[in-house]
């Protein structure tokens, strides 16, 4: 079966530090790849999908970058953080041309001081 | 453009009562439609989806019904339990396409 890893789990950064935020799925290849935002009390935002290695594309402009290095892996990064970059960073997968169903990880609380 | 409208939260109720969330949608073509679940502190796990209009997803007890001439995709369920406490996002999909459109979510309070 399919799973899904992200870590950390929780991250307490201050204002202008880097991040970096890590995914993984196991049990499948070639997957689509999600990075979603969840603001506090707010509905879920996408900030970039890919769909194979090197192949990234970003919906909101901002200070937040994503990479794919490797097939099951997405990384989402930034050299500077902002307030507003605090939520809860979901990751999420689905199956390379075939059902729209996304799964999800269990998330990371990022926190900005 | 698609769109995803839920009733606004939180959804207070007493254990063993009914439960209905509202949620509605605008599509440009023939989407699927789900309810992912958020419990405190953790991801969202897919509830239950249908594909096509007429269709009943169901799981848990939960069930939603995708109805095309009202454009709605209502969640039920006859009797909740404390433990159902979470935050509930309805949603459509393609196949092939790049991402979901969520609803802004609804926060389910069950009470003893």
């Amino acid at each position: 079966s399919q799973t899904i890893h992200q870590w950390p789990a929780t991250l307490v950064q201050p204002v202008g530090s880097p991040l970096s935020l890590e995914c993984t799925v196991e049990g499948t290849s070639n997957p689509n790849l999600y990075w979603y935002r969840q603001a506090a009390g707010r509905g879920l935002q996408l900030l970039f999908y890919s769909v194979g290695i090197g192949q990234i594309s970003s919906e909101v402009p901002q200070n937040l970058s994503a990479s794919r290095p490797q097939d099951r892996q997405f990384i989402l990064s930034s050299k500077k953080l902002l307030l507003s970059d605090s939520g809860f960073y979901l990751c999420a997968w689905t199956i390379t041309g075939g059902t729209d169903t996304q799964y999800f990880g269990p998330g990371t609380r990022l926190t900005v001081l | 453009g698609d769109s995803v409208t839920q009733m606004e939260g939180p959804v207070t109720l007493s254990e063993e009562a009914f439960l209905t969330i509202n949620c509605t949608y605008t599509a440009t073509g023939y989407p699927s439609l789900f309810w992912y679940v958020q419990y405190p502190g953790e991801g969202l796990q897919l509830l239950l989806k249908a594909t096509k209009a007429d269709d009943k997803g169901s799981n848990k007890g939960f069930e939603a019904t995708y109805r095309k001439e009202t454009t709605s995709f209502h969640l039920e369920k006859g009797s909740v339990q404390v433990s159902d406490s979470a935050v509930y996002f309805c949603a459509l999909g393609y196949t092939g396409r790049r991402a979901l459109t969520f609803g802004s979510g609804t926060r389910l309070q069950v009470q003893p």
